[in-house]
């Protein structure tokens, strides 16, 4: 069973501070990571994704790989409140093997 | 900016009724995917369709589930007998190659 692994959190922050998402992955032969933001009743939004190892940056996101850790993270600068909401890690596998497998997703509070 | 959208956004039905699930995806995006999401769980993945056919289903999509596409804009699930279990949000999303995933809105199904 391949897994993505979060910490379910909890996770409160305050506000202004660096979030600092984390995610394993069991299957090596992933390929393709992304980060999905799901606000509470709501579908899951993306915010970013990664294929190589390394930082990618996109305004306040930074996405983290370390392919030979099977890790990868989530870095939010200067957290707003609006940032209060599920982060979702999903992986995919193989090349041709279109699914997304998520994580549980970790709760993100930015407390004012 | 261009947007997945789903209908209806809250359906209703007895068990062991049929429910077709309606998708619009972004117009010029090839790759179609559905999810579910049973409260308080993690997105599942339950099938992907691509060239007018499936191209690759989770053990979830069993022979209760089928998918269509029965014009050049829609995108529909179909459950044939529904079970109290098939209670769940269900996601269509959209990709214009297989990597980034955007999700519509979601439909709600409550099986009574």
């Amino acid at each position: 069973q391949k897994e993505v692994e979060q910490n379910s959190g909890p996770l409160s922050v305050p506000e202004g501070a660096i979030a600092s998402l984390n995610c394993t992955y069991s299957d090596r032969g992933s390929q393709s990571f992304f980060w999905y933001r799901q606000y509470s009743g709501k579908s899951p939004e993306l915010i970013m994704s990664i294929y190589s190892n390394g930082d990618k940056e996109d305004g306040r996101f930074t996405a983290q790989l370390n392919k030979a850790s099977q890790y990868v993270s989530l870095l939010i600068r200067d957290s707003q409140p609006s940032d209060s909401a599920t982060y979702l890690c999903a992986v995919r596998a193989l090349q041709g093997n279109e699914k997304l497998t998520f994580g549980t997703g970790t709760r993100l509070t930015i407390i004012p | 900016e261009p947007e997945v959208t789903q209908t209806p956004s809250h359906q209703v039905t007895q068990m062991g009724q049929e429910v077709i699930l309606r998708c619009v995806p972004i117009s010029n995006h090839l790759y179609f995917y559905w999810y579910r999401q049973i409260l308080g769980q993690k997105v599942e993945f339950l099938v992907s369709f691509y060239n007018n056919e499936i191209s690759e289903k989770s053990e979830i999509f069993d022979d209760q589930f089928s998918v269509e596409r029965p014009d050049g804009s829609n995108f529909t699930l179909k459950i044939r007998s529904t079970k109290l279990e098939d209670s769940a949000m269900y996601f269509c999303a959209s990709s214009p190659t297989y990597n980034e995933q955007f999700f519509g809105p979601g439909t709600r199904l409550t099986v009574l």
